[in-house]
């Protein structure tokens, strides 16, 4: 079983709020990552980081922002919560090198109303 | 572009079938491809992860092949059972980036009756 962690699981928030989702392991992991995903579509990239103090955007645009302050922690910000952010959000980690698993956190499902 | 393929988009099959998944990528440099298994709502659970020297690599009841020249794979799920059900997402691994970019498909939704 991977250990990573994600809170909420489930988060309904007005248009507006600022939301901060959770994301911590405990493996160590380098490399950490935030995906979203729409039901039956594929994941994308929203961002990522190799380590602390690295943080980049992915291949999808989005107007969330990252900090990697501490290797275990990960936490992705919605300054202005709106509609078009409902989502489901998957953070994931990994070590680095050619044969390493991904592994990926229960998800947050965001609804924003 | 780099982009991962899979078929069929949805499959329904009886408890105690075999089954199929197929995964076309054009993913270079190739550096491994990988199966998950997703759950509704919850994360991805990887199944087999293969390089590109591997042709095949088992895991319980699920196989997965590789054809590295053809850029193909497949998942081959053995005596389905009802906990199958779930989607199957293929994700190949660049080697072109330091982060080793995973690229995903949209995944197959297998469903198992009873």
């Amino acid at each position: 079983e991977a250990d990573i962690y994600q809170t909420p699981r489930y988060l309904v928030i007005g248009t507006g709020k600022k939301i901060t989702l959770e994301c911590s392991q405990t493996m160590g992991h380098d490399k950490m990552y935030w995906y979203q995903q729409d039901p039956g579509m594929e994941l994308h990239l929203i961002h990522y980081s190799y380590g602390v103090n690295s943080t980049e955007k992915g291949d999808l645009s989005s107007e969330s922002t990252v900090s990697r302050i501490r290797t275990e922690h990960f936490p992705l910000t919605l300054e202005s919560a709106r509609p078009s952010h409902t989502s489901q959000y998957l953070c994931a980690s990994s070590v680095s090198g050619e044969k390493t698993e991904a592994f990926f956190g229960q998800g947050t499902r965001l609804t924003v109303v | 572009k780099n982009q991962v393929e899979q078929s069929p988009q949805s499959l329904i099959i009886l408890e105690g079938k075999n089954c199929t998944l197929q995964c076309n990528y054009t993913v270079s440099p190739f550096s491994n491809l990988r199966w998950y298994k997703q759950d509704t709502g919850r994360g991805p659970v990887s199944l087999t992860i293969m390089t590109f020297s591997e042709n095949t690599k088992s895991n319980g009841r699920y196989t997965a092949t590789l054809d590295a020249d053809t850029k193909q794979s497949s998942l081959h799920i053995t005596a389905s059972q009802l906990s199958d059900s779930a989607s199957y997402i293929c994700v190949v691994s660049d080697r072109g980036s330091t982060l080793g970019r995973l690229y995903f498909g949209r995944g197959t939704q297998l469903t198992v009756w009873p």
